[in-house]
């Protein structure tokens, strides 16, 4: 099956300090990527969708110049939270869609734990 | 707006029971998608099973199967003979088709111990 790799899996950095997560899909082409948060014990909160080439759309809430999203191409996109602080510890995943349409299946990456001290 | 409601915040089954795990959704698009993920405490999502709005049988794979009531907009899990590493927390999603986004709304998910 479809695999999406995320890197790097797990993440301690410093206050005010911008860190960069990957995604990747491995053997396939993902025209649309997703990136979800999710804290302990809670559900996956869909953060933005990221087409290849475009801005990515970002869901009601989250702030589009603390989480950067690029998807420069059909097998790529980062995240990058800026000035991230302790309350940014979370965990991300990504998943990517093969195809075009809404129906087409999506693969979630690992996911990447972020602490921030 | 669409939302998923997962009303079992912790469910306990002794090991090699059944157990159902609750999911109701609202929509207002007839063509939708309903999914099941488990989500171990590695954290990866991994897919169980699915079931289209237009399907007319229950999903099924392997001792994972789906009971899907349209008229209720209920799309419960039900897991036979439960195994110790079905400990996990599991998540019902719902895709919409209308729009075309694709994004997956999920709910607040449920965490399943198996008792031995």
């Amino acid at each position: 099956g479809a695999v999406v790799s995320q890197h790097p899996s797990w993440v301690i950095c410093k206050s005010g300090t911008s860190v960069k997560i990957e995604c990747r899909s491995l053997d396939f082409q993902a025209t649309t990527m997703f990136w979800y948060r999710q804290f302990p014990k809670q559900s996956l909160m869909l953060m933005a969708t990221s087409n290849e080439g475009s801005k990515a759309t970002y869901e009601q809430g989250v702030e589009k110049d603390k989480f950067l999203i690029n998807h420069a191409s059909l097998t790529l996109s980062t995240l990058t939270v800026t000035s991230a602080h302790p309350e940014d510890s979370s965990f991300y995943i990504c998943s990517a869609r093969s195809g075009g349409w809404a129906t087409d299946t999506q693969y979630f990456g690992p996911g990447t734990r972020l602490t921030v001290l | 707006a669409q939302k998923i409601t997962q009303t079992q915040p912790g469910m306990f089954v002794q090991e090699k029971e059944a157990v159902t795990l609750d999911c109701t959704y609202d929509t207002s698009d007839p063509s939708y998608g309903l999914f099941w993920y488990k989500q171990p405490s590695s954290g990866e999502m991994i897919f169980l099973i699915y079931q289209g709005s237009y399907d007319q049988q229950n999903a099924t794979e392997g001792r994972y199967s789906l009971n899907f009531q349209k008229a209720r907009k209920s799309a419960n899990l039900v897991i036979s003979a439960s195994q110790l590493g079905d400990s996990a927390m599991y998540f019902c999603a719902m895709r919409e088709v209308t729009g075309n986004t694709g994004k997956l709304i999920f709910g607040q998910g449920t965490t399943l111990q198996v008792k031995p």
